[in-house]
């Protein structure tokens, strides 16, 4: 089995500050990591994967997020917030082996403010 | 433009009635999902499809039915088993199952 938890329901940042939205998962064997992006009505968006290698894994839009293998979390970070950085974050996880089927957290929603 | 089209993108359904929701990608990619998104739930799998003419069980099957005809399509339709159907369906593909997700711009379903 596995899962993700994303414990904050809404993150509060000030515009220019660094933020960090938090992930952590549960998953047998080696994960695949993902985040995602979604602004009001829309689709996700691709952010960034971590697959194996780096544990700082670069992505779009100035993001970036650290892969924790003892602490089983893979946060997402940005050294600088933009008020257009403002929108729901998901986090996912796959195991490596077997079928694959993506679980998705519950999302967290970023407010920058300006 | 390559990408994934989902199609109404919103939808109103009398009880009782079936309604099939469309879903095309030209990216040539294998696998395909269809997701349904519930507020403070996050994304719950419904189907999803590795190959042509091949599809799975999710989490939340019951009341849905799909089918894989073609690699570029994947329609979900949502029958009348569906208890409490509306909600925000968002479809996916990825090159296989182990990569990144390219999403639809979703259809919102309501029961009227």
């Amino acid at each position: 089995a596995q899962s993700v938890a994303q414990p904050e329901d809404q993150v509060n940042v000030a515009e220019g500050n660094p933020l960090t939205v938090k992930c952590t998962y549960s998953v047998s064997g080696n994960p695949y990591l993902f985040w995602y992006v979604q602004y009001p009505n829309r689709g996700l968006q691709f952010l960034l994967k971590y697959i194996t290698g780096d544990n700082l894994v670069k992505g779009s839009y100035g993001f970036e997020a650290e892969f924790n293998k003892s602490q089983t979390s893979f946060h997402l970070k940005k050294p600088s917030a933009l008020v257009s950085d403002s929108a729901l974050y998901f986090c996912a996880v796959l195991y490596s082996g077997g079928y694959q089927k993506v679980t998705f957290g519950t999302g967290t929603k970023l407010q920058v403010i300006p | 433009d390559g990408g994934i089209t989902q199609s109404p993108k919103y939808l109103f359904r009398k009880e009782g009635q079936n309604v099939t929701l469309s879903c095309e990608q030209n990216l040539n990619h294998d696998a395909m999902y269809w997701y349904r998104q519930d507020p403070g739930q996050g994304l719950r799998l419904i189907y999803y499809s590795q190959i042509v003419n091949d599809f799975q069980k999710g989490d939340i099957a019951e009341g849905y039915s799909v089918s894989r005809e073609k690699k570029e399509s994947f329609p979900l339709t949502v029958t009348s088993a569906q208890k409490n159907p509306t909600a925000f369906y968002l479809c996916a593909s990825s090159i296989t199952g182990r990569s990144e997700a390219f999403f639809g711009q979703g259809t919102r379903l309501t029961v009227v």
